[in-house]
């Protein structure tokens, strides 16, 4: 019972390196999100996709761009990484985006660290 | 933009006392709200939605309530267990113009054996 699976679990990057995160759900859900979360700040939203060939920013989305693979993946990458992006980094998913009985559910995070 | 408040940030109890956990919004036009529980270095697991047509879920120890009139939600654990602790946080499906969901920054609970 997979649900929500996201790769790596840690990385170290230089600044200035790039790298993918992937995230795949086996829910099929439609909707997808990334998060970072920091302390003190909370969960922030990075980028959505509401639904298979549709992306949109969310709350703090500089620095990153994202790729919907096919119903399952939902990826997120840095072209150049900067210290500012060290974070903890969640991808979730629901059946929808805005309805009534959409849960959403997390996966267990990557934890990046730019140096 | 939708903002959500969860009080107390901290909360430290015996073991086998019932608490409740406070959360606020400034938004009430939500779809549902979602409580979860984080586990140190770990994901998100939900632990109870609520709709924004119901008042209340429950699950097991857990009892969740939904106020939109007064943009307040509570989280209830009876019966508080060593197992219990861990950060509960609260969020927010839809208001002030968000996709995705909106959280509180949480509030980290430890139950004293």
């Amino acid at each position: 019972n997979a649900g929500v699976t996201q790769t790596p679990k840690f990385q170290v990057l230089k600044t200035g390196q790039s790298m993918t995160l992937q995230c795949a759900q086996d829910m099929n859900h439609n909707s997808m999100y990334w998060y970072r979360q920091d302390p003190g700040m909370g969960l922030r939203l990075i980028y959505y996709s509401a639904s298979e060939g549709t992306t949109d920013k969310g709350e703090v989305p500089n620095g990153y761009n994202v790729s919907r693979l096919n119903k399952r993946e939902f990826s997120l990458r840095l072209e150049s990484a900067a210290p500012s992006q060290t974070s903890v980094y969640f991808c979730a998913s629901s059946e929808a985006i805005a309805s009534l009985n959409t849960e959403a559910f997390f996966g267990q995070g990557t934890r990046l660290t730019v140096v | 933009k939708q903002e959500v408040t969860q009080i107390p940030a901290a909360l430290s109890v015996p073991e086998g006392e019932n608490l409740v956990l406070n959360c606020s919004f400034t938004d009430s036009a939500i779809y549902n709200l979602q409580w979860f529980r984080q586990d140190p270095g770990k994901g998100l697991t939900s632990l109870l939605l609520i709709q924004s047509s119901q008042r209340e879920q429950t699950s097991g120890r857990l009892n969740a309530s939904l106020d939109k009139s007064s943009g307040r939600s509570t989280l209830y654990i009876a019966a508080s267990q060593p197992g219990d602790s861990a950060t509960y946080l609260c969020s927010l499906g839809g208001g002030g113009g968000a996709d995705g969901l909106t959280f509180g920054k949480g509030t980290h609970l430890i139950i004293q054996p």
